[in-house]
């Protein structure tokens, strides 16, 4: 199985601040990784699909890049409502697999 | 707007069944992969099952393979997910996702439902 490690597993951040999240894949993945959001007591919800591609809706704060087995997920701007635990996780074998989380926290 | 109603959770004991239901709305159903992704209490994600449009391809996790069976109904736009000889470890919360693309397996998840919570114990 390809394993995703995120980090950090947590963060905490002040209102406005820049928040980054690294994935590391165990093996070259090319793009197939996404981005989810989940807030507490809450479904997860896609932000970023295939590394970069912000889904429909989805603020811009949020954004995604990388490639092969390195990946960042970026909060250009840390809002209040965002708030949660976020997962990376790549499709490019089965299984698919989920990065641990990282849970991001106001400061 | 995609709606995706989960259903069929409760408490089953060590060796025993559920079936899970998921009614969707919104979309254009058959053209989807549907998938099972599980959360136990306090942990991470996992996919145990997907099934294609058609119905014809299906995936289970190893955990799972052989103890459940996914299946739809394209005429009622709903996915089961059957749950034998459960154990204590299958407890989660069970989320209904639908793909974002039409593939063999699920992908990228793009819409979940609320969850359904199953609690596998004596």
């Amino acid at each position: 199985d390809i394993q995703m490690t995120q980090s950090p597993s947590s963060l905490s951040a002040s209102v406005g601040d820049r928040v980054t999240i690294t994935c590391q894949a165990s093996q070259d993945i090319r793009n197939y990784l996404n981005w989810y959001q989940q807030k507490p007591g809450k479904a997860p919800k896609l932000l970023i699909y295939d590394t970069s591609n912000l889904k429909t809706g989805v603020p811009s704060r949020f954004s995604g890049s990388g490639s092969a087995t390195d990946f960042t997920f970026t909060i250009s701007s840390l809002q209040p409502e965002d708030i949660a635990t976020y997962y990376c996780q790549q499709y490019k074998k089965l299984p698919v697999t989920f990065g641990g989380g990282t849970k991001v926290e106001i400061k | 707007e995609v709606q995706l109603l989960d259903s069929g959770g409760g408490l089953a004991q060590p060796g025993g069944s559920l079936r899970l239901s998921c009614a969707a709305s919104g979309f254009t159903y058959i053209n989807y992969v549907m998938s099972w992704v599980r959360q136990a209490p306090g942990k991470g994600l996992q996919c145990v099952s997907s099934i294609s449009g058609s119905g014809s391809s299906t995936y289970y996790a190893d955990s799972v393979k052989g103890r459940f069976t996914i299946s739809r109904d394209n005429s009622k736009n709903t996915v089961f997910l059957q749950m034998k000889s459960l154990r204590a470890e299958d407890t989660a919360i069970y989320y209904c996702v639908k793909d974002f693309y039409n593939g063999d397996y699920g992908t990228v998840f793009d819409h979940w439902g609320q969850g359904t919570l199953v609690t596998v114990s004596a």
